[in-house]
């Protein structure tokens, strides 16, 4: 048990399909993120909430969007995928405490995305 | 120019010696630096933070940070075939590098 809780674990969708990734963590922190992992490339982080505000955006393409509607949620939804967006999509979160120092990050087990 | 750099490996040891993960960084302002270490088909799981110039210990594992160097090393002593993994160094927590991957042989 993590504490962050990503669903769902596996998803084949084709390319013109909608589908939502969820996380849920249960740390009490007030920080969540989205990142990519492909093979053999560094975790791509793409979106930072802070205090359910959106603070960074790493020029995520916008069939990529995300949400947050309180602390403990993050949704991320996808729309009209391409091949190349196949890959695994971790949820973090952490406490912000304001400090230019921070915080280590606790990852879900990930949503495994292969887009046909 | 990459801001995390690690050497992707694979780095094979055998059981019992000593194993060193290295990472040199960019951004010479960065002030946290984190090792992570991710078993295949799971996620990343936090080992050891370091935040001042020099070793912090815990357990079997010794991180080493040299900002002036930009350069923060993982050592892990005695080890084992469970510390077979990939381990992810991270700055200011949302910069990682590529990963390496350690192979501890029986």
């Amino acid at each position: 048990e993590t504490g962050v809780t990503q669903t769902p674990r596996h998803l084949v969708m084709g390319m013109t399909n909608k589908k939502s990734l969820k996380c849920e963590q249960h740390l009490g922190h007030n920080a969540m993120y989205w990142y990519k992992q492909s093979a053999k490339k560094p975790l791509e982080l793409m979106f930072v909430y802070s205090l359910e505000e959106r603070v960074e955006n790493n020029s995520v393409p916008s069939r990529f969007s995300p949400e947050c509607p309180n602390s403990s949620h993050l949704f991320l939804h996808l729309h009209t995928l391409q091949p190349e967006d196949s890959a695994l999509y971790l949820c973090a979160s952490s406490q912000d405490r304001g400090h230019r120092v921070n915080q280590p990050q606790h990852f879900g087990d990930g949503t495994r995305l292969s887009i046909l | 120019q990459k801001e995390v750099e690690q050497n992707s490996g694979p780095l094979s040891v055998p059981e019992g010696a000593i194993a060193s993960l290295n990472c040199t960084y960019s951004d010479r302002g960065s002030q946290s630096f984190f090792w992570y270490r991710q078993y295949s088909g799971k996620s990343p799981e936090l080992i050891m933070s370091i935040y001042s110039n020099g070793d912090k210990e815990d357990g079997r594992f010794t991180a080493q940070l040299n900002k002036a160097s930009q350069y923060v090393s993982l050592l892990i002593r005695d080890s084992q075939p469970s510390d077979s993994a990939t381990y992810l160094c991270a700055v200011n927590d949302m910069r990682f590098g590529a990963g390496t991957r350690l192979t501890v042989k029986p």
